[in-house]
């Protein structure tokens, strides 16, 4: 089975903080995303990168960036966390090819009091 | 722009009975669609992907259809159970085959003993 990991399930930070969000997979896939999800607005993507060393903005980079290093591992970085950045976040994997079938992680629900 | 509507927002149906959940999609330009089952709290579960040049695809008690021309798509489930109940997402992806996803806003599914 393809397995997705996320470093946290649940954090809580204050505001100004640096926070690392962890994601590895384990199945050699070469696309990894992160989207946050948040109640009427649905999940949105962040960043996402298709191979070592790659990152392409999604619609919503503001106020966070990335880095992917080694291919199994993609981290989303909150350089000075605020408010608005209370939310789920999901990181994902997918093959490149023909079967271009995504699977997520379990999800990390951070709050900035 | 592409836009993903999910129709009914919530579903409530007694165990047992067939259901099929609804996702419209502006644009028929997309590779694939997929399905996904979240729980409260936790991470997406692929349930089934379907390319563009596919009809349907059936995993169990689960029946996916797509017909690009109407831009739409339905996930039948058969036979109901209390275990079913969960968000239902889909999304698509029509940045040629890369993996990014757009959502709809998903239906909550209650199936009640």
């Amino acid at each position: 089975d393809v397995k997705v990991t996320q470093s946290s399930r649940y954090l809580v930070k204050r505001t100004g903080e640096k926070v690392f969000l962890e994601c590895v997979q384990d199945m050699d896939h070469e696309n990894m995303f992160w989207y946050r999800q948040d109640p009427g607005l649905g999940l949105r993507l962040i960043y996402f990168s298709y191979d070592v060393k790659m990152k392409e903005k999604g619609d919503i980079p503001e106020g966070y960036s990335v880095s992917r290093e080694k291919k199994e591992r993609f981290s989303l970085i909150l350089e000075s966390t605020s408010t608005n950045q209370t939310s789920m976040y999901l990181c994902a994997s997918s093959p490149r090819g023909v079967l271009v079938e995504a699977f997520f992680g379990q999800g990390t629900r951070l709050t900035v009091v | 722009k592409q836009e993903v509507t999910q129709i009914p927002a919530a579903l409530s149906v007694p165990e047992g009975e067939n259901l099929v959940l609804n996702c419209s999609f502006t644009d028929s330009a997309i590779y694939n669609l997929q399905w996904f089952r979240q729980d409260p709290g936790k991470g997406l579960t692929s349930l089934l992907l379907i390319q563009s040049s596919q009809r349907e695809q059936t995993s169990g008690r689960l029946n996916a259809s797509l017909d690009k021309s109407s831009g739409r798509s339905t996930l039948y489930i058969a036979a109901s159970q209390p275990g079913d109940s969960a968000t239902y997402l889909c999304a698509v992806d029509g940045s040629g085959n890369t993996g990014k996803l757009i959502f709809g806003q998903g239906t909550t599914l209650q199936v009640k003993p």
